[in-house]
């Protein structure tokens, strides 16, 4: 069936570190693709998306790249901060409905 | 851009007794509101989906007279749990959809509620 799978966390980084999330789904038909990210204490709030193949989403820093051979949607960003700390989760759209992935802790160390 | 506010963020409640959560959007009308539920460790589960002005729509395998659905107005949905049991414990959130001519700014999220179920 439809579903996405994600890095399990928790996820420990030092303060500039390169950041790597996997997401990887299953689809049919061609889905639009999301990351979320939740801070502490806080609601979901989208962090980018994207529509289509070969699309890369971008937002503060952070990048992902819809690839529709690998069925993968991997988070990135360069230069990781302390703010970045937050649950990070994979997501696609189906049938005017949200299929998340179980979510990834990202902590960052100073 | 678009709030939902979600109330209580927490509550412990005993077993046998009923919770009931409320989204409101702040600034905009929502005639359809997502319910989810997560599990520590698990996906965000979509569990029904509310719309204003007639019934709520389940997902496989939710219990419809557990789990109440109102969604009375356009800016309130509420969610009920009847006769909670300790695996009711979980985070509840609402969520949504983006406003017409808002698409890329996605679904906008309540808080969640923290629900424990002694």
């Amino acid at each position: 069936g439809n579903s996405v799978t994600q890095m399990e966390g928790p996820v420990t980084l030092s303060e500039e570190a390169f950041l790597t999330i996997n997401c990887t789904y299953t689809a049919t038909g061609y889905p639009s693709l999301f990351w979320y990210v939740q801070y502490p204490g806080e609601g979901l709030q989208l962090l980018l998306k994207a529509t289509k193949a070969d699309d890369k989403g971008s937002n503060k820093g952070f990048e992902a790249t819809y690839r529709k051979e690998t069925t993968s949607f991997h988070l990135e960003k360069g230069s990781v901060q302390v703010s970045d700390s937050a649950v990070y989760f994979c997501a696609y759209s189906s049938a005017s409905k949200i299929i998340f992935g179980s979510g990834t802790r990202l902590s960052i160390r100073p | 851009g678009a709030v939902v506010s979600q109330h209580p963020s927490w509550v412990i409640c005993k077993s046998g007794t009923s919770v009931k959560i409320e989204c409101r959007s702040l600034d905009f009308q929502a005639t359809t509101m997502f319910w989810y539920r997560q599990f520590p460790k698990q996906s965000l589960m979509l569990m029904a989906t509310s719309n204003e002005g007639s019934k709520a729509t389940y997902e496989q395998g939710v219990e419809k007279d557990k789990f109440l659905i109102n969604h009375a107005s356009l800016t309130l949905s509420t969610l009920t749990v009847t006769s909670a049991h300790p695996e009711d414990s979980s985070f509840y959130i609402c969520s949504a959809p983006p406003r017409q001519g808002f698409e890329r700014d996605g679904y906008t999220f309540g808080s969640g509620t923290r629900l424990t179920v002694v």
